[in-house]
């Protein structure tokens, strides 16, 4: 079984779209959170969220806004996609502040 | 604030050589450090972690990182290198704030 897993594996649409990416994780964690990889491979992160509330939001456009059904979901919606949006995003999750486990990342590519 | 460094962004060794590669970082505490591996292609897999205690930790894959208070540093060595370690590092250090390197490329010479 996948422990973090995300949907879709790859995203190519057009400047100015709206667009969502599906991150779940069935460990049971209690922390969710969202990182930008850029092409030179730069890992940054965007988002935490602890039992649905938002506790760390890096300096990210307003267009990125997360969204917590509930523990074990955490999606990411971007407005008005821009170029430089282009590039991987990983869901991860951990249980307190201890170690992040990853999902296997969602390409986007902007045109 | 935190930060890490990788200071080699490409290595390249051959196979069935040692391996170390470099990572400092920058913190106010007892730092939680972490090695990532990422495949090409592919997520990031946990190598190894240190929290607290022994300052030899090992991993998976025959991977081991040593932590120095000293010297800031969680450098990862490897005994014997395999064709399939060639791949993206990445130190990182911290708990929910987590900070990344810029990662060090591994080529492996057949």
């Amino acid at each position: 079984d996948t422990a973090v897993s995300q949907t879709p594996k790859y995203l190519v649409t057009q400047m100015g779209n709206d667009k969502s990416i599906k991150c779940e994780q069935n460990l049971g964690h209690d922390t969710m959170y969202w990182y930008k990889q850029d092409s030179k491979k730069f890992l940054k992160i965007m988002f935490s969220y602890n039992n649905k509330e938002l506790i760390i939001n890096e300096t990210v456009p307003n267009r990125f806004s997360p969204k917590s059904p509930d523990k074990a979901h955490l999606n990411l919606h971007i407005n008005s996609l821009e170029l430089g949006d282009s590039a991987v995003y990983f869901c991860a999750s951990s249980q307190d502040t201890r170690t992040q486990y990853f999902g296997p990342g969602t390409r986007l590519l902007v045109l | 604030a935190q930060s890490v460094t990788q200071p080699d962004i490409h290595i390249t060794v051959s196979e069935g050589a040692s391996l170390e590669l470099r990572c400092n970082y920058s913190y106010g505490a007892t730092p939680y450090l972490f090695w990532y591996v990422q495949s090409p292609g592919q997520g990031l897999q946990l190598l190894l972690k240190y929290f607290s205690g022994d300052t030899l930790v090992q991993g998976i894959k025959g991977f081991e990182a040593e932590f120095k208070r000293s010297q800031s540093s969680f450098n990862l060595r490897k005994p014997s290198v395999h064709w399939s370690d060639a791949a993206e590092y990445f130190c990182a250090v911290g708990a929910r704030d987590m900070r990344f390197g810029a990662g060090t490329r591994l080529t492996v010479k057949p």
